[in-house]
């Protein structure tokens, strides 16, 4: 079984400031991948990053990067130089690399407030 | 193009009704889904098709019927709704299977009266 934990309250940050999103997991599975996703009020799950379970660095996809600390169980994503639209709520998720019907296990999410 | 679309954005019907939700992909994507998404809550996995067949079915109630005419299309058959099955219904695909990141529709916000 996996699971995803996102234990922050709403977040709030300054207008180009950075902020960091936890997620910490757990899984059985060897091998697996994790994701980010936004979605702002309109409602569209927007992908933002990816991280293996066996890459060797942390992803990164313009302002944002994937602090991946894999003993730790821990995948935060860190977004650089916040802009008032970085404003939604932000979902940590998992799913294992084998297996034809693996599922993607979604954290709760954490709500992210971007100041002026 | 990383293009997910849903038809319709909003839906309004009588628990007596039938309707039905499309979503469409022009991606090459091999793999769809359906989720169902409360306010505040993450979504939650309905049905998911690989290489255009049911592999995964959530029990969920036979009120909802999916069906996937073809690699890119897939649809979502209400009939006899409840109340509590207003939601916004979301469709995503990936690539290759299900192996791969799920790129996401802007949902069709349903309300059920």
């Amino acid at each position: 079984a996996q699971k995803i934990t996102q234990t922050q309250p709403g977040m709030f940050v300054q207008e180009k400031e950075a902020v960091t999103l936890d997620c910490t997991y757990d899984t059985s599975d060897p091998s697996y991948g994790l994701f980010w996703y936004k979605q702002p009020s309109s409602g569209e799950m927007i992908f933002l990053i990816y991280q293996g379970s066996y890459d060797q660095q942390n992803a990164t996809e313009g302002r944002y990067s994937l602090n991946f600390q894999k003993a730790r169980k821990s995948a935060n994503l860190v977004i650089s130089a916040s802009q008032l639209g970085d404003s939604a709520m932000y979902f940590c998720a998992m799913r294992p690399r084998t297996g034809a019907n693996s599922k993607l296990t979604f954290g709760k999410g954490i709500t992210l407030s971007v100041r002026p | 193009d990383t293009e997910v679309t849903q038809t319709p954005k909003h839906l309004v019907m009588g628990m007596t009704n039938k309707k039905s939700l499309k979503c469409e992909q022009h991606m090459g994507h091999r793999a769809m889904y359906w989720y169902k998404q409360k306010a505040k809550k993450p979504p939650e996995l309905m049905f998911v098709y690989s290489y255009e067949k049911l592999s995964i079915n959530e029990s969920v109630p036979s009120r909802f019927s999916p069906e996937c005419p073809n690699s890119s299309l897939l649809n979502l058959h209400l009939h006899a709704l409840q109340p509590e099955d207003s939601a916004l219904y979301l469709c995503a695909s990936s690539p290759g299977g299900q192996n791969n990141e799920q790129y996401f529709g802007p949902g069709t916000r349903l309300t059920v009266t």
